[in-house]
């Protein structure tokens, strides 16, 4: 079983749709939850942390329910430019900087 | 922009042969980090240098090995290599080891290899 697990989709919606991504990770020592976005095959960039209050940011909210080890991703009014690949991305307590990826969940806004 | 760069952008090598692949961190960034990405999955962790010096592995064997410069950029290594080495590899700096939770990576853009 993968530590990080997400369904890797693809994901199709209209431009305006709300989309939501799950996530769940294996390792309860997981210290710190990160979205990721990665444009085809070009370098993954940091969409948002993920705390246990939940956050929001603009159109994108994200959640983390660390008794389920559960991590969630929302994208309200989604639009063409929304079109990527979503990437679950955990860190353990005491790992600097190994992050731990799930394999990506592809998401296609269609107009 | 990072500020991270990295060579080549796209390499092409045969089974069997050696490579390497370079990254210039970000200005003042001290850590570098390795990630293998294959087609379809997430990328992997490979190692990470701080000061010069290996202070991580992911479970990749010894033919994959590293440098970190004085002037903190990278080399990636992988000897006898072989098909499934096909991947892009990605590359990212940070200030510090990654002891802060909430301290961030910049990723270079990446090398496409493709092994034949």
């Amino acid at each position: 079983r993968k530590e990080v697990e997400q369904d890797p989709g693809p994901f199709n919606v209209p431009e305006g749709a709300t989309v939501a991504f799950n996530c769940t990770y294996s390792n309860s020592a997981s210290q710190s939850f990160f979205w990721y976005r990665q444009d085809c095959r070009k370098e993954p960039k940091l969409l948002m942390s993920v705390y246990s209050s939940g956050n929001e940011d603009g159109r994108f909210t994200a959640q983390l329910n660390r008794a389920s080890q559960y991590i969630s991703l929302l994208i309200r009014d989604s639009k063409l430019s929304d079109s990527a690949t979503y990437l679950c991305v955990v860190r353990r307590n005491n790992a600097g900087n190994m992050l731990t990826f799930g394999g990506g969940t592809r998401l296609m806004v269609k107009p | 922009e990072t500020g991270v760069t990295q060579s080549p952008t796209h390499l092409i090598k045969t089974r069997g042969q050696q490579v390497t692949l370079r990254c210039s961190s970000q200005s003042g960034h001290n850590t570098v980090s390795w990630y293998q990405q294959a087609l379809g999955q997430g990328p992997q962790f490979i190692f990470q240098y701080y000061r010069e010096e290996e202070n991580g592995r992911g479970n990749f064997p010894p033919r994959f090995s590293g440098l970190q410069f004085p002037n903190y950029s990278s080399e990636l290594n992988v000897n006898a290599l072989e098909l499934d080495d096909s991947a892009l590899y990605l590359c990212a700096s940070s200030l510090g080891q990654g002891a802060g939770t909430n301290e961030k990576l910049f990723f270079g853009s990446g090398t496409q290899l493709s092994v034949l």
